[in-house]
């Protein structure tokens, strides 16, 4: 069974307007999450890390303000996309390692498709 | 920094017919290797991986896939496609702390 669960699966917003996705932890606490975007035709690009009770680690060429991360509790991770624009367009997956290393194999939710017209 | 190398992004094969899909990573030091598999409309899972012992390592559904350290390269195969190999396939290196994924090759099998 599923040990991701994230939400929306999709969504279509406004330019400006402000976007939240889920990311649960079904089957464990997870202390550290991961938000991956891609594009199509692209890899998976890690945009942060998502540390329960700290400030989410990003990535370089990743805005902060933009992409607000939350991280409250060993189940959930959010993403908000703030003040969406047509170029936020994209798909974005979240994940949570199957172990307590960094190396462990990941365990994905099935990714939230946002369009911003 | 790190990159994983994919190539033939679209790749088209009848029932049967055998698979085999590059992957290259750049990462000189130690590096474990994952190959992921997105079905259409799920998911991205685990196909297999390879962190130490025998290069040859098998995973779920028949496929395998070979590390050869001198070549950088941990490439995936199946002798035998079906139909329900209809999929988008990532190679996955983690070395150095980092984890980098290819873009993704999308293997049709037509049945």
């Amino acid at each position: 069974g599923a040990v991701v669960s994230q939400h929306p699966s999709w969504v279509i917003c406004k330019s400006g307007t402000s976007v939240k996705i889920e990311c649960r932890s079904l089957d464990f606490q997870a202390t550290t999450m991961f938000w991956y975007r891609q594009f199509p035709k692209q890899s998976l690009m890690l945009m942060a890390t998502s540390n329960e009770g700290s400030k989410a680690t990003y990535e370089q060429g990743v805005e902060k303000d933009k992409f607000l991360i939350n991280h409250a509790s060993l189940t959930l991770s959010t993403l908000t996309v703030t003040s969406a624009h047509p170029e936020d367009s994209s798909f974005y997956i979240c994940s949570i390692p199957g172990g307590s290393s960094y190396n462990s194999p990941l365990h994905f939710g099935n990714g939230t498709r946002l369009t911003v017209t | 920094a790190q990159s994983v190398s994919q190539h033939n992004h679209h790749v088209i094969l009848s029932e049967a017919a055998s698979l085999e899909l590059g992957c290259n990573y750049s990462y000189g030091g130690t590096v474990n290797l994952f190959w992921y598999v997105q079905y259409p409309g799920q998911h991205l899972q685990l196909l297999l991986k390879y962190f130490s012992g025998d290069p040859l390592v098998k995973g779920i559904k028949g496929f395998e896939a070979e590390f050869i350290k001198s070549k950088f390269s941990f490439n995936l195969r199946k002798p035998s496609v079906q139909w329900s190999d209809t999929a988008e396939y990532f190679c996955a290196a983690f070395g150095n702390n980092r984890l980098a994924f290819g873009k993704g090759n999308q293997v049709v099998v037509i049945p």
